[in-house]
């Protein structure tokens, strides 16, 4: 099973909401990555984790949060988001952080629009 | 740093063409080369992947090889379907650095029947 699965598929909130995305994988990967993609674009990197602990932060405004509970889950935070932000969120996993051979998969998005 | 250049799209072909698409890198060390393929609406699901020089990647009718002379890694598929509309974006994982992707710009697919 090669599965990450992301929710909600779908948001809609204001600038002054507070949401949360949530990721989920069960193949006892240790690494797991949040990327932001915009229409017609690559992925953008935003965060990693490593063993539940956050490896890289590309640099990525503090209205973005993430947190990792447990081996198997993923959470972005949304606080007062602007509307340049609407993009499809993607959760990734791999093994691990192996430098050069880890395959990353792929969850389905969230797809986050901000009015 | 790293890149990943592929060829520019749209790309329109005909049902049972013959696809390419060109993807060539720049990186240092031996970084493992990946295909990644979109359909609209829809994540990134792994098409192919090659870890070292030579190595070919396969799936699904699709291959690659791993071209380190010519830091190519480009991709092929001998009769294409309409199911195989989609974009296709080429990606390498370095080997120091771990966890920095470099994904190409994507090249979209249309295939007509």
């Amino acid at each position: 099973d090669t599965e990450v699965t992301q929710t909600p598929k779908h948001l809609v909130m204001g600038m002054t909401n507070k949401k949360s995305l949530k990721c989920e994988q069960h193949m006892g990967h240790r690494a797991m990555y949040w990327y932001k993609q915009k229409a017609k674009k690559p992925p953008e990197l935003m965060f990693v984790y490593s063993y539940e602990k956050l490896s890289i932060n590309e640099s990525v405004p503090s209205r973005f949060s993430p947190e990792c509970p447990n081996s198997s889950l993923l959470n972005l935070h949304l606080h007062a988001l602007q509307p340049e932000d609407s993009a499809l969120y993607l959760c990734a996993s791999s093994q691990a952080l192996a430098g050069g051979v880890e395959t990353q998969y792929f969850g389905p998005g969230t797809r986050l629009l901000v009015l | 740093g790293d890149s990943v250049t592929q060829m520019e799209g749209p790309v329109t072909l005909s049902e049972e063409a013959f696809l390419t698409i060109n993807c060539t890198y720049t990186a240092t060390g031996y970084p493992s080369l990946f295909w990644y393929v979109q359909y609209p609406g829809e994540g990134l699901q792994l098409l192919l992947k090659a870890t070292k020089a030579d190595d070919k990647g396969s799936n699904k009718g699709f291959e690659a090889t791993y071209r380190k002379e010519t830091t190519s890694f480009h991709l092929e598929k001998g009769s294409v379907q309409v199911s195989d509309s989609a974009v296709y974006f080429c990606a390498l994982s370095p080997n120091t650095n771990a966890g920095k992707s470099t994904f190409g710009d994507g090249t979209t697919l249309t295939v007509k029947p």
